[in-house]
């Protein structure tokens, strides 16, 4: 079992419509869980970070994480066009800050 | 300017040619990581640092050598190139504050012929 787990995708969403993004962790004595987004060609770039159970909002972000089940997933409302790119799930692992990365999903944002 | 910096953006090189790729940050991080990207694999961790003179590896470290002289670079070093080490290539950088989340630099694509 990989220790983060996403879908690749790709996601397809029609613009204004909800994207609901997955991801699942093996470590249960993980602390905290991030989001970073990723467009083509550059470099990911964090958008959310979680640290207990239940729900942050952030604009038009919401990421919602359950420990029991080792499960986060990341909320877009109103999603954009400029929405379109791989979102990748981050969770420290092993110590020292290392991050381990699923694959990422890649959601595209259709007009 | 503040922040994470790779040199060189791009690099070609031959097999069996040593290259360094160079990072820079100017936040003052404790810790700093090399990833690299492939289709397929998302991001893997390399090495990464705690500290200076501090370094660790990571997950595909073979093939690899850093050194962190000064708490602000971390070179990586590909001391023979090989095809399978065609990647991009990620710096990033993280705060002493355990769990916490890291920061890139814009990435090193690189191809080795």
């Amino acid at each position: 079992q990989k220790e983060v787990e996403q879908n690749s995708g790709p996601l397809s969403v029609p613009e204004g419509a909800i994207a609901s993004l997955n991801c699942t962790y093996s470590d249960r004595g993980s602390q905290s869980f991030f989001w970073y987004r990723q467009y083509s060609g550059k470099s990911p770039e964090l958008i959310m970070s979680i640290y207990s159970n239940g729900d942050k909002e952030d604009g038009r972000f919401t990421a919602q994480l359950n420990k029991a089940s080792q499960y986060v997933s990341l909320l877009i409302r109103d999603s954009q066009p400029s929405d379109s790119a791989t979102y990748l799930c981050a969770v420290p692992t092993g110590g020292g800050n290392k991050l381990t990365f699923g694959t990422g999903t890649q959601l595209k944002v259709e007009l | 300017d503040a922040g994470i910096t790779q040199s060189p953006r791009y690099k070609i090189t031959e097999t069996g040619r040593q290259v360094t790729l160079m990072c820079h940050q100017t936040w003052s991080h404790s810790y700093m990581f090399w990833y690299r990207q492939d289709l397929g694999h998302g991001l893997r961790l390399i090495y990464y640092s705690a500290a200076a003179d501090i370094t660790d590896k990571g997950e595909v470290p073979d093939g690899y050598v850093v050194s962190r002289s000064k708490t602000e670079n971390f070179p990586l070093t590909l001391e023979s190139a090989t095809r399978s080490q065609t990647s991009v290539y990620f710096c990033a950088s993280s705060e002493q504050v355990m769990n916490t989340e890291a920061f890139f630099g814009q990435g090193t694509r690189l191809t080795v012929v």
